[in-house]
């Protein structure tokens, strides 16, 4: 079945960056976007970005324009999303979810990441 | 970017009806069908109910539906059961194919 798998927790110190992976499987990898959505401890579902896994066009969301860097390995299957200059407010769940008809049909498990010194 | 306004928390006996209300503007929410909803309970990740504002996944109960009016999407869940108590997003994805999400809703169910 289509699925999205995302490594575990992660542990950062303020100024570090960050490295999140996704695995997909179980669907033609080109043939969807997949995007990074993150949620802050009690917050709302933030959109980070997304990439056309077929070309690897991006787009961020401005807030996060130019400390976001989202990549593909079309061999693997496999996204990344690059976080950089993390500081205390980037504690949050990052998920990676595919696109299908402008909504987010499927998603990772999310991947804890905790910004402290 | 403009902002999706939910309510924060919408309540409702076993067996009742509830709506939860989505407000974009006439930019937005107003003038394109793209519209979606999550379902997502405590400690997991969303899971998509409602798409194109009326659409069902297969496999979503049919006790979820989904509707607008204006600038305000509405999500509809009837014949509430106790595992309906969960957070609810709304969320638009924009004309430069960027996405936003609304603050979120917790239902309750009594």
């Amino acid at each position: 079945q289509v699925q999205l798998v995302q490594a575990g927790g992660e542990v950062r110190n303020p100024g570090a960056s960050l490295n999140v992976s996704c695995m997909t499987s179980g669907y033609t990898f080109t043939k969807y976007a997949l995007h990074w959505v993150r949620q802050a401890p009690g917050q709302r579902l933030e959109w980070m970005g997304w990439i056309n896994a077929a070309t690897g066009h991006t787009k961020y969301s401005q807030k996060f324009q130019g400390r976001v860097t989202i990549t593909r390995d079309t061999s693997a299957k496999i996204v990344y999303m690059e976080l950089t200059n993390l500081r205390s407010e980037d504690t949050a769940v990052y998920y990676c979810a595919r696109t299908a008809s402008y909504a987010f049909d499927i998603w990772g498990q999310g991947t804890t990441v905790t910004v402290s010194s | 970017q403009s902002a999706l306004t939910q309510p924060a928390s919408v309540s409702g006996s076993p067996g009742q009806s509830i709506t939860i209300s989505c407000t974009g503007t006439s930019s937005d929410v107003g003038s394109f069908n793209l519209v979606s909803w999550y379902q997502q309970h405590p400690g997991k990740a969303p899971k998509l109910i409602i798409y194109e504002v009326t659409k069902r996944p297969s496999g979503v109960s049919d006790r979820f539906s989904g509707s607008k009016s204006g600038n305000t999407a509405s999500l509809t869940i009837s014949g509430l059961l106790a595992e309906d108590e969960a957070d609810y997003f709304c969320c638009f994805c924009e004309r430069k194919n960027t996405w936003l999400f609304g603050g979120g809703t917790k239902v309750t169910v009594l």
